[in-house]
Formats: C-alpha cells, sequence, structure tokens
C-alpha cells in the first residue's frame, strides 16, 4: 500500500533562517506531489506541484521553493523566513484521476 | 478570489442526526468534486468525491450530492457520530489533478 512521509511534524524557527522540509511517498510510482499551506483560520492554499523529476510548479508568488530531487521525494525550501511563513504544511500525493492522499502536516512557527 | 466556498464555519449536530455541510463554487469548468475530513494535528483524509456527470454518490454513511445548475454541492452524514467530529473541506478541479479546497467547516456531533 501506498504511504506518505512527512517531518518534521513540528519546527519553530527564527526569522531570517533557511527552512528544508521534506516528504517521500513510498508504494507507488510517478505520483503528482504538492506542497500546501494552511494558515489559521483559512483553507488549503496550493503552493507547488511537480509532475515528474526536476518539474516544478508555482501556484503563488512567494518565499519559497521546492524541489524534486528523486521521484518520490519532494522538497520545500525556504532561502531566508519571514514571519508570515508560518502556518501548517501538508504534502500530498495522487495518481492521475485519483484523490489526492496527505502526510500529516507540520506544523512552522516563525519567531 | 475564492472559487469553492464554505459559508458556514462550524456546525453543531446531535448524535443520530443528520448533518449536512455545504459548498459553492463559481467555476463551472470544475468537474470532479472531493470531501476531506480533517482531525487537529493531522492531514486530510479523503472521504468521497463525485463527478460532474452525477448528481448524487453514496458511501455508507456518507453522501454527497450535487446541483450543478446551483453550482452547489452539500455532504450529508446519517447518522452523526461523535467521531465524525472533525473539520470538512470541499474542493474542486477543472479537468487537472490540481485542487482548489474551501476554507474548511468545523462539525461538532454532540451526545
Amino acid at each position: 500500500s501506498q504511504t506518505i512521509h512527512q517531518w518534521p511534524a513540528t519546527l519553530v524557527q527564527p526569522v531570517g533562517s533557511p527552512l528544508s522540509l521534506e516528504c517521500t511517498v513510498e508504494g507507488t510510482s510517478n505520483p503528482n506531489l504538492y506542497w500546501y499551506r494552511q494558515a489559521a483560520g483559512r483553507g488549503l492554499q496550493l503552493l507547488f506541484y511537480s509532475v515528474g523529476i526536476g518539474q516544478i510548479s508555482s501556484e503563488v508568488p512567494q518565499n519559497l521553493s521546492a524541489s524534486r530531487p528523486q521521484d518520490r521525494q519532494f522538497i520545500l525550501s525556504s532561502k531566508k523566513l519571514l514571519l508570515s511563513d508560518s502556518g501548517f504544511y501538508l504534502c500530498a500525493w495522487s495518481v492521475r484521476n485519483q484523490p489526492q492522499h496527505f502526510g500529516d502536516g507540520t506544523r512552522l512557527s516563525i519567531l | 478570489d475564492q472559487q469553492v466556498k464554505q459559508n458556514s464555519p462550524s456546525l453543531s449536530v446531535q448524535e443520530g442526526r443528520i448533518s449536512i455541510l455545504n459548498c459553492d463554487y463559481t467555476n463551472s469548468m470544475f468537474d470532479y468534486f472531493l470531501w476531506y475530513k480533517k482531525y487537529p494535528a493531522e492531514g486530510p483524509t479523503f472521504l468521497i468525491s463525485i463527478s460532474s456527470i452525477k448528481d448524487k454518490n453514496e458511501d455508507g454513511r456518507f453522501t454527497v450530492f450535487l446541483n450543478k445548475s446551483a453550482k452547489h454541492l452539500s455532504l450529508h452524514i446519517v447518522p452523526s457520530q461523535p467521531g465524525d467530529s472533525a473539520v470538512y473541506f470541499c474542493a474542486a478541479s477543472a479537468g487537472t489533478d490540481k485542487l482548489i479546497f474551501g476554507t474548511g467547516t468545523r462539525l461538532q456531533v454532540f451526545p
């Protein structure tokens, strides 16, 4: 069966520090991969999605970037975090015409 | 521009009764709709979906209704159980794997 792993579960970072969140998927090949952010009291906002290695589409201009160095690995990064980057970050995967499946998320707090 | 709207941020229902969660959308190109359930500190879990060629889909206690002319869908949970207490997100897509999410409705089922 397919599983998705996302870490860390919680992270507290100072303003201006770098960020790296990692997501890996097991049990499937060539999945679509997604990064979402849920800000407090808001819905899920799609940040990036990828249909293959090295193929990244950005949905909103922001302080973050994404990379897909391997088929089932998706990384969310920032060189310098802002206070507004606080939120709940979710990774998801899907295969064509099937629902997306989410990891358990990372709670990011910027101080 | 919020293409998918959940206008009720919260709903409280007695155990055993019906829960009805509503969702409105503005994009007439949406052809696939999903409901996700989310517990605190966890990622959303896929619940049920419906294609635009249907107006109803049922899975156990969960039924989704789609009214294309009104651009409205609803999720019915019958009978409601305390374990159903969670935040429910509706989502939609338009011929791609990218989902647009609503802001969620918090359902509380009380004894």
